[in-house]
């Protein structure tokens, strides 16, 4: 049965900084891995989709690589802002389902 | 139109109440998927629809029913729910199936009392 997990559960950076959030996965028979932003009580953004062909995708401050072979994604957050605040979840198709991860609650201080 | 829209946005009812919940897209997706949601935890897969047809149900209980009257419209039906049913139910759709990127909705609130 495919487990995701995210590091850190939670973090709290000031604004402008670099960040990195973490997501694991134990079957690396995947189709792709998304990044999704949530914000309290809503629904959920994509944000980035990696294929399992690719190592990496880009979109403006974010940047979310792929490591299939070891179970790893890891989603980059550059010059980061209070308006990233949010919770960030990976998922990984799988078979025909979509497992998601817990979620990591990010907090931007102005 | 990259919209993926649910009505109604909160719900509350009664558990011998039958209610429906309803999403819409007009992306021409057609794979839709219902999920739900509880606080602070991530959002569970309930039912895949696949060119119209059921082909994950995620051993919900009967209680939910989903329908899926054609490739825009997904619903699911509730009835005789219970206390701990109450959570945020949220759609997606996709292009076809799992290599695509899954738009979501808005999502529900359900209260059951």
């Amino acid at each position: 049965k495919q487990e995701v997990t995210q590091i850190p559960a939670a973090l709290s950076v000031p604004e402008g900084e670099n960040l990195v959030l973490n997501c694991s996965f134990t079957d690396s028979a995947i189709y792709n891995l998304q990044w999704f932003r949530q914000d309290p009580g809503k629904g959920l953004t994509s944000l980035l989709l990696i294929q399992s062909s690719q190592r990496e995708q880009t979109s403006g401050r974010l940047n979310a690589s792929l490591d299939k072979s070891s179970g790893r994604s890891t989603l980059y957050i550059a010059a980061s802002q209070p308006g990233d605040s949010a919770t960030y979840l990976c998922a990984v198709s799988y078979g025909q389902n979509f497992v998601f991860g817990p979620g990591t609650r990010l907090s931007v201080l102005p | 139109d990259t919209e993926v829209t649910q009505t109604p946005k909160h719900l509350v009812m009664g558990m011998t109440n039958k209610k429906s919940l309803k999403c819409e897209q007009h992306m021409g997706h057609r794979a839709m998927y219902w999920y739900k949601q509880k606080a602070k935890k991530p959002p569970e897969l309930m039912f895949v629809y696949s060119y119209e047809k059921l082909s994950i149900n995620e051993s919900v209980p009967s209680r939910f029913s989903p329908e899926c009257p054609n490739s825009s419209l997904l619903n699911l039906h509730l009835h005789a729910l219970q206390p701990e049913d109450s959570a945020l139910y949220l759609c997606a759709s996709s292009q076809e199936g799992h290599p695509e990127t899954q738009y979501f909705g808005p999502g529900t609130r359900l209260l059951v009392l």
